[in-house]
């Protein structure tokens, strides 16, 4: 099946610095990705949409220049999570919707620490 | 999408049959309905999808009501390898591609060796 990968598995890092998330779609090209965050014992929530060339739609309370996206291609799209705090430190996992269209894939899940 | 209703939690014992429950009374007729879990530590994993006619795969089946009101994921035999959080997600697929899942709070299965 459709394999969704995301970079890097687990990160820390240090208040005030950004730092990068990339998601791949390893065999299919994806137009659409979309980016949540979880937090311990809750469920995902869904923070942004990305679409390839164009910019990305982002949900009520996420604001757009702290989680940055970037869809340059058909197989990645980026978050940066720019000036990173404690309270920003979560479990972040990307999807893409499959050439099919009816079956939506996730990547692996990217743990971030900020210290 | 219209809004699913899961218990929060259910037991099952290794190797015996697991039912878990999902209420969708709301469902518009094109809505389909999509199971996901989520094993520890791990991205959400696909599990089946249905629209009216109950479905089978190398996972598991859904068993879809009549009146599409509810619906019913069905393990075979639970492993401990199935202890996830598993979800009940509607996705309307008239709506333009691009719709993403939302996820609710889903059912945490624990399975007992």
């Amino acid at each position: 099946g459709a394999v969704v990968s995301q970079h890097p598995s687990r990160v820390i890092c240090k208040s005030g610095t950004s730092v990068k998330i990339e998601c791949r779609s390893l065999d299919f090209q994806a137009t659409t990705m979309f980016w949540y965050r979880q937090f311990p014992k809750q469920s995902l929530m869904l923070m942004a949409t990305s679409n390839e060339g164009s910019k990305a739609t982002y949900e009520q309370g996420v604001e757009k220049d702290k989680f940055l996206i970037n869809h340059a291609s058909l197989t990645l799209s980026t978050l940066t999570v720019t000036s990173a705090h404690p309270e920003d430190s979560s479990f972040y996992i990307c999807s893409a919707l499959g050439t099919a269209g009816n079956t939506i894939y996730f990547g692996e899940g990217s743990w971030l620490t900020v210290v | 999408d219209a809004k699913t209703t899961q218990p929060n939690s259910m037991e099952s014992n290794e190797e015996e049959p697991v039912h878990l429950p999902c209420n969708h009374s709301t469902i518009s007729g094109t809505d389909y309905i999509h199971w996901y879990r989520q094993l520890p530590s791990q991205g959400p994993e696909y599990v089946i999808h249905g629209l009216t006619s109950n479905v089978n795969n190398r996972m598991a089946s859904l068993a879809i009501a009549e009146d599409r009101k509810s619906s019913t994921l069905i393990l075979h035999r639970a492993t401990l390898r199935d202890a996830a959080v598993y979800y009940c997600i509607l996705r309307d697929v008239i709506v333009e591609g691009n719709t993403p899942l939302v996820f609710g709070k889903g059912t945490r299965l624990s399975v007992i060796a």
